[in-house]
């Protein structure tokens, strides 16, 4: 099955400093998504992005599906910022199910 | 706005009990989901369903049944629960059959089974 790894594992910062997460898959995918987990475990979707770059507020991701990678970035964190967050894959035809990646947990410091 | 519901937030269960968790989708999606999440494991899928009264298996379905009965409710059975089903239970959706679009998901049922 396609392998899903996210770096870095744990990451910790001062509020206002910028952060970039990574998000490596080892196939081709048809959708891409990273959500963000909450303390109480919801994942709330951030951005759907199966291919090039979005923006939204503070934070914006850019998926490279030809090199097999995608990076989330984080502008002037916040400590609401703080949780885990998450890259899933699509991948391949008739299976619509979500690879998921074991997630990034980001602490910011006030 | 997208919204899935899960019908609750936290459930404790005993050994042998048979554990129902229902997750309702508000948005006419033809896909639905049902994950577990497991600290050191991740998010592992264990059913889905992409019509009503079809499913198919996850990748760790042993232990588990479902059922569609309607478009919008997919519900997962756990026939004689064991404290090793003590997870986080999520659920999701999504709109198309094929290359199914973006997945929204519930807020989760945190089981606990002693």
């Amino acid at each position: 099955g396609i392998q899903v790894e996210q770096s870095p594992p744990d990451l910790i910062l001062q509020e206002g400093a910028n952060s970039t997460l990574r998000c490596n898959f080892s196939d081709s995918v048809n959708n891409l998504q990273w959500f963000h987990q909450n303390p109480w475990g919801q994942l709330i979707n951030l951005f759907y992005i199966p291919s090039g770059t979005k923006q939204n507020g503070r934070l914006s991701a850019t998926t490279v599906a030809t090199e097999r990678y995608s990076l989330l970035y984080i502008s002037s964190s916040q400590t609401t910022d703080s949780g885990v967050y998450f890259c899933a894959v699509e991948h391949g035809f008739g299976n619509e199910k979500l690879t998921f990646g074991t997630g990034t947990r980001l602490t910011i410091i006030p | 706005d997208v919204k899935v519901t899960q019908s609750s937030r936290y459930l404790v269960k005993r050994t042998g009990e048979k554990v129902f968790l229902e997750c309702v989708q508000d948005m006419d999606h033809e896909n639905m989901f049902w994950y577990r999440q497991d600290p050191g494991l991740g998010l592992r899928l264990i059913y889905f369903s992409y019509d009503v009264k079809m499913k198919e298996k996850g990748d760790i379905p042993e232990g588990y049944s479902v059922s569609r009965e309607k478009k919008e409710r997919f519900s997962l059975i756990l026939e004689s629960a064991s404290t090793n089903q003590t997870s986080m239970y999520l659920c999701a959706s999504s709109l198309y059959r094929v290359n199914s679009g973006e997945q929204f998901f519930g807020p989760g049922t945190r089981l606990t089974v002693l």
